[in-house]
């Protein structure tokens, strides 16, 4: 049973422009989140973080949007840039247990 | 440079044989893990170590078995009793655990013929 998912498995986006990537999960006990970016050929790199106490986090063009009362996050990305075209995994955990990984969305930035 | 290294980054068996892939960190992490890729897929666990000497079944470790002799390094070997042994293999650590951030390394292709 896929405790955490990740819809829409493919997005095209216009260099510039906002990439919102969603990540839905099942598991209420889960507290810490995390993205990962991975090209193709190589490992996945982590990319931001969140715990359950907070409800927002940027880093730089990446800011995650944690919404508790309907087990969703989102990932987004602005301004997008070619160098943005990956794959993206989401990931949960609570406590030391092990993380449960999305599917991963492909996102595609056209210049 | 820290980091993880995988090698080979490709790797051909015939069928019936086993193979260990080799993981070693520079990290000085405790926790390693080795996790494994398939066409749309996510990534599916295979094993993990949280410290020397010890580690832990992951959610698909039949046909596989890993070491940890040292804090550096955690080999996985594909036994012949894994039936769909093609995949990319990536190996990862984390400072304490999987409430830290892992780090993977670049992976290594794995095809059996």
């Amino acid at each position: 049973d896929q405790q955490v998912k990740q819809n829409s498995p493919s997005l095209s986006v216009q260099e510039g422009r906002i990439s919102i990537l969603n990540c839905d999960y099942t598991n209420s006990m889960f507290d810490y989140f995390l993205w990962y970016k991975k090209y193709p050929a190589e490992g996945p790199t982590f990319l931001i973080s969140i715990s359950s106490i907070k409800d927002k986090n940027e880093d730089g063009r990446f800011t995650v949007f944690l919404n508790k009362s309907a087990k969703h996050l989102s990932l987004h990305i602005v301004p997008s840039q070619p160098g943005d075209s990956a794959v993206y995994f989401c990931a949960a955990t609570y406590g030391n247990n092990r993380l449960a990984f999305g599917k991963g969305n492909q996102v595609v930035v056209i210049p | 440079d820290g980091g993880i290294t995988q090698s080979p980054k490709y790797l051909f068996r015939k069928e019936g044989q086993n193979v260990t892939l080799s993981c070693e960190q520079n990290l000085n992490h405790d926790a390693m893990y080795w996790y494994r890729q398939d066409p749309g897929q996510g990534l599916r666990l295979i094993y993990y170590s949280q410290i020397v000497n010890d580690f832990q079944k992951g959610d698909i470790a039949e046909g596989y078995s890993v070491s940890r002799e040292k804090k550096e390094s955690l080999p996985l070997t594909v036994t012949s009793a894994q039936k769909n042994p093609t995949a990319f293999y990536l190996c990862a650590s984390s400072l304490t655990g999987f409430n830290s951030p892992l780090h993977f390394g670049n992976g290594t292709r794995l095809t059996v013929t």
